[in-house]
Formats: structure tokens, C-alpha cells, sequence
């Protein structure tokens, strides 16, 4: 089955830019979406479909993909956007999604 | 506004059932699928299955495939999802998101049931 490899953590400054990754086998081919999920809470959709962002997700919230990769970039980031973040496709030979490992995001 | 409502959290022994429900509002049910993702404590997302709000068509994750069957009531816009034989590593909190048919992610999330398996 499909898997995506995603960094167990990553570290940020706050006003700088994060980047998370999530590498999957040809991941370009697929449509790849990010969740935000904070403790405590349920996830929460950031992107969907490689780069769109729902209504009410800021604009910081950005994502590319590309060859074996797809990333989720997050600027200016603030103190609150301190989260586990998760990337998934859809694997169509078995017609169900797939989830990443998460990455915990920390803003020092 | 569209929302998922979950059931409240539930504590079983090994071998048992549970079966826990996911209300949405706010939206056309039949329009949309449903998914059951599940977190054990401290560890990462894990699908479990998901239901087509209008016919029912169901695809099981292999890790619980002959212990979960997910089901629908359209009449109040409920979705269930029951999984039986309960283990020890079945103590997880079940979410239920919904699915759009125009992508394949999961845009809105209910808050979660807390399922304990414990002797």
C-alpha cells in the first residue's frame, strides 16, 4: 500500500517560516491534503487538493507538490499554530486515504 | 453552520462492542461520505472506514476489516460505526469527518469519542 513519510518534528521562530514535508512514491500524481490538529482537539482541514485552502484558513497556509514531495508551508508563523500537522492522499488501488506519520510543529 | 455530532465516550471491557454515532447537521447528508479515523494516545491518525451517505457502499480498513461494520440512518442524518471483539489496543479516541465527492479529504470533523478498553 501507499505510504507517506513525513519528519517527526520540526522546529520554528516565530515570524519565520515552516516547512513540512511529506514524501511519498510519485507523490506528485496524487492530489495531497494537510490537516492542523492542536491538542486536545480534532483536526482541522488547512489545505486540500496540493495548494487550495478552505474558507477561514489564512493565507499563510500555503502547499506545493512536487516529484516525491508534497510541503506544507505555513509563514509568519505565530505561536498558535503550534500543532501536529498530518498530509493524506487517496490511494486508489484500494480506494481509501492514507495518512502521514504527523510532524509536531513547535514554535520556539 | 455544518457540524458532526459524536456520542459520548464509552468504557468497555476486552470483547465486547461498541458502537458509536456521528449526527451531522447542517448539510444534505446523502451528498457526502463519511470516514472514521481513530487515535490511540499520543500516536498518529489511523482510517478505519468510510460509508457513502447515500447508498451505503462501505470500504473497511484491513486492521479492523470482520470486527467494524459502519451503517447510516438518512431519516436523521446519523452515521454508526460499531466495532466488536474489542482489544486492549482499540482504546483510541473515533473521530467521524465528512468527505466531499468533489476531493478526497475530509473537511469537517466531529469532536471525537473517547473509547476505553479496559478489564
Amino acid at each position: 500500500s501507499y505510504v507517506l513519510t513525513q519528519p517527526p518534528s520540526v522546529s520554528v521562530s516565530p515570524g519565520q517560516t515552516a516547512r513540512i514535508t511529506c514524501g511519498g512514491n510519485n507523490i506528485k500524481t496524487k492530489s495531497v491534503h494537510w490537516y492542523q490538529q492542536k491538542p486536545g482537539q480534532a483536526p482541522v482541514l488547512v489545505v486540500y487538493d496540493d495548494s487550495d485552502r478552505p474558507s477561514g484558513i489564512p493565507e499563510r497556509f500555503s502547499g506545493s507538490n512536487s516529484g516525491n514531495t508534497a510541503t506544507l508551508t505555513i509563514n509568519r508563523v505565530e505561536a498558535g499554530d503550534e500543532a501536529d500537522y498530518y498530509c493524506q492522499v487517496w490511494d486508489t488501488s484500494s480506494d481509501h486515504p492514507v495518512f502521514g506519520g504527523g510532524t509536531k510543529l513547535t514554535v520556539l | 453552520q455544518v457540524q458532526l455530532v459524536q456520542s459520548g465516550a464509552e468504557l468497555k471491557k476486552p470483547g465486547a462492542s461498541v458502537k458509536v454515532s456521528c449526527k451531522a447537521s447542517g448539510y444534505t447528508f446523502i451528498t457526502y461520505d463519511i470516514g472514521w479515523v481513530r487515535q490511540a494516545p499520543g500516536q498518529g491518525l489511523q482510517w478505519l472506514g468510510w460509508i457513502a451517505g447515500d447508498h451505503g457502499k462501505t470500504n473497511y480498513a484491513q486492521r479492523v476489516q470482520g470486527r467494524v461494520t459502519m451503517t447510516t440512518d438518512t431519516s436523521t442524518s446519523t452515521a454508526y460505526m460499531e466495532l466488536r471483539r474489542l482489544r486492549f489496543d482499540d482504546t483510541a479516541i473515533y473521530y467521524c469527518a465528512r468527505k466531499p465527492r468533489r476531493f478526497d479529504a475530509f473537511d469537517v470533523w466531529g469532536l471525537g469519542t473517547m473509547v476505553t478498553v479496559s478489564s
